[in-house]
């Protein structure tokens, strides 16, 4: 299993440019979910999705869209980049029951918005 | 909305001590609490899960304690080694119970 992979790995755009973060595992988890880590804060809840068809917002939403076409995939969209989007992004997934499994984390990408 | 603190940004302690982390919750008390490890320029890591109805998990070098009348938890790492540098982060579920809030984690530096 690749388990739960990112890329890129590093970006670099500039104010009002558009991209997509992509993110897929391999598990059949049912949850997927996005945050945003910046320094001297927590991981931040962008988006969510329990389910392919189905997403939610989670703390910071505002600038990012996503979608859940399949289980495996889920990217996150920055429509117009603004430098306070600047930061690194991690996707993470896990099954259903969040009391009981344990919450895997892909490796991070690093976002430069200029 | 739950806000999280974790005892200090950074923590040095020698080779071979207790490593005692803290992570302290202000409203509503969670369910249950998570544990991770993060390295640098890497994902957080999983480490241990206990419920509220659970005082106290170990698994190997690590225990975890759950106080919800202190709305505290107690991460240790037992005969520290340099290899257990990290940022150890701590994490509630939030009132939906689908989804965590984290603290801004403790990086701890265990010295040789």
């Amino acid at each position: 299993n690749a388990g739960v992979t990112q890329t890129p790995k590093f970006q670099v755009l500039k104010t009002g440019q558009s991209m997509t973060l992509q993110c897929a595992q391999d598990m059949n988890h049912e949850y997927m979910s996005w945050y945003r880590q910046d320094p001297g804060m927590g991981l931040r809840l962008i988006h969510y999705s329990v389910g392919a068809g189905i997403t939610d917002q989670g703390e910071v939403p505002n600038g990012y869209n996503v979608s859940r076409s399949t289980t495996e995939d889920f990217p996150l969209r920055l429509l117009s980049a603004a430098p306070s989007q600047t930061s690194v992004y991690f996707c993470a997934s896990r099954h259903a029951l969040a009391n009981t499994d344990t919450q895997y984390f892909g490796p991070g990408t690093r976002l430069t918005v200029l | 909305s739950q806000k999280i603190e974790q005892n200090s940004e950074a923590l040095n302690i020698q080779e071979g001590k207790t490593a005692t982390l803290t992570c302290n919750y202000t409203n509503y008390s969670p369910a249950y609490l998570q544990w991770y490890r993060q390295d640098p320029g890497r994902g957080p890591v999983f480490l241990l899960l206990i419920r509220e109805n659970e005082k106290e998990k170990r698994k190997e070098r690590l225990k975890v304690t759950f106080d919800t009348t202190l709305k505290r938890s107690l991460f240790h790492i037992t005969a520290s080694q340099p290899a257990d540098s990290a940022t150890y982060l701590c994490a509630l579920d939030m009132s939906d119970g689908q989804n965590f809030v984290f603290g801004p984690g403790t990086r701890l530096s265990v010295l040789p």
